[in-house]
């Protein structure tokens, strides 16, 4: 079954840099994008970037774009996100997601929760 | 960026109750809306796609429609694990996702 299991929890200090990994199993990784998404505390869900695993191109969020960089490792079915220049504000769970015919997303990994403080 | 309005933000009703959320976005999204079910510390859970697709595995008293900018979701006949924060998101242009409708007992 599709499955995405997301790295441990993090903390970090603000300026530093945080970066997330995202181990897909199930189905054919190159054949699919991977998305992440992120939700801070009682808030919505905001998108980040985005990645075609089968060739590698991104996209990213005008908001974080510059700050957000999104990879994969085809030979180990991993996506990461790294965020850099993190603030108070960058607190939130981070998740990754498959992404289906252009834009709806079908499986979610549990979540990675990045807390930022001084 | 396109914006997602649902309402309402917060829905109290009953087992059994029929409820419907909807999602405005402020322009012309076709028929790429998505809806998701979210539980407290748990990943978003596909629902709808398409603005009306029903996902593999989601009950059927789950519906959707919409078309343009208005959309609704439809759950005819509450169960208990209905109860939960519910999304809409666009894939017309990147992704946005409206700001969610937790329905409460």
């Amino acid at each position: 079954q599709v499955q995405f299991v997301q790295s441990g929890a993090e903390v970090k200090k603000p300026g530093a840099s945080v970066k997330i990994s995202c181990k897909a199993s199930g189905y054919p990784f190159n054949e699919y994008a991977v998305i992440w998404i992120r939700q801070a505390p009682g808030q919505s869900l905001e998108w980040l970037g985005w990645i075609n695993a089968g060739n590698g191109y991104t996209k990213y969020s005008q908001k974080f774009r510059g700050r957000v960089a999104v990879t994969t490792d085809t030979s180990a079915t991993t996506a990461y996100m790294e965020l850099n220049r993190l603030t108070s504000e960058d607190s939130a769970v981070y998740y990754c997601a498959r992404e289906r015919r252009g834009g709806y997303l079908d499986y979610w990994g549990q979540g990675t929760l990045v807390s930022v403080s001084s | 960026d396109i914006q997602l309005t649902q309402s309402p933000s917060a829905l109290s009703a009953s087992v059994g109750d029929r409820v419907t959320i909807t999602c405005r976005a402020s322009q012309n999204i076709n028929t790429w809306v998505a809806w998701y079910q979210q539980k407290p510390g748990k990943a978003p859970k596909l629902l709808i796609y398409t603005a009306s697709t029903l996902q593999s595995g989601v009950p059927s008293r789950f519906s959707a429609s919409g078309s343009g900018t208005d959309f609704t979701l439809t759950i005819s006949s509450l169960q208990p694990d209905d109860f939960a924060t519910y999304y809409c998101q666009q894939y017309d242009t990147d992704y946005t996702f409206g700001q969610g409708t937790k329905l409460e007992i």
